[in-house]
């Protein structure tokens, strides 16, 4: 199975700061098709998970341009350009290039 | 917009069964794969079980094989998971789960599994 290693665990960033998580893979997450499956997720405090970003760097519909997405092969990161208060949660990368899908295990994002 | 309900989750005791069901609307069910996840308390997310669009592939997480069942009835926009033999570490929440990339989740519905 693949393993999808996120750090850190726990980021406290002040409000209006950047912030940076990294997602590395134990295998290469290229698809024959080119395709990179990799995504985030954002979990806030008490809700489901949402989907920020898919194919490694597309934002979804309605996600604030401050979070971006980037990498390939094996090493991805999650960046927001200045973090808001309603950014607090916990964020996951997740691959679906090979069975089984696997997640990340999570980053806690937190204020200062 | 796309909306997931799942329900039927509960309190069981070790050995038992529950199914779970998921109603979806705001997208055409039958063209998409679905997926089950579920998060233990205090825990990461995992991968459960997918099933193709026209419910004729599913794929299992080891660890529930031969336990769980995923199906689906396009006509009635349901998602199923059945659940036998349940164990105290099958205790979680429960989530319905748009495609293979996580595109939409549900509110999910809890899982308790003891004695």
């Amino acid at each position: 199975d693949v393993v999808l290693t996120q750090s850190p665990l726990s980021l406290p960033v002040t409000l209006g700061q950047p912030a940076s998580i990294s997602c590395r893979s134990s295998q290469s997450l290229l698809y024959s098709d080119g395709n990179t499956f990799l995504h985030w997720l954002q979990q806030r405090p008490g809700q489901s998970p949402r989907r920020l970003i898919y194919g490694v760097s597309n934002r979804d519909s309605g996600v604030p341009d401050r979070f971006s997405g980037s990498g390939s092969g094996t090493n991805f990161t999650l960046k927001i350009s200045r973090v808001e208060a309603e950014d607090v949660g916990v964020y996951y990368c997740m691959q679906g290039t090979r069975w089984p899908l696997t997640f990340g295990g999570g980053t806690k994002v937190e204020i200062k | 917009e796309v909306q997931l309900a799942e329900s039927g989750g509960g309190l069981v005791q070790p050995g038992g069964s529950l199914r779970l069901s998921c109603a979806a609307s705001g997208f055409t069910f039958s063209a998409f794969w679905m997926t089950w996840v579920r998060q233990a308390p205090g825990k990461g997310l995992e991968w459960l079980a997918n099933i193709k669009e026209d419910g004729s592939d599913t794929y299992y997480v080891d660890s529930v094989k031969g336990r769980f069942t995923i199906s689906r009835d396009n006509a009635k926009k349901s998602l199923y998971l059945q659940m036998n033999s349940l164990r105290v570490e099958d205790t979680a929440v429960y989530y319905c789960v748009k495609g293979n990339w996580g595109d939409y989740w549900g509110q999910g519905t809890q899982v308790t599994v003891s004695s």
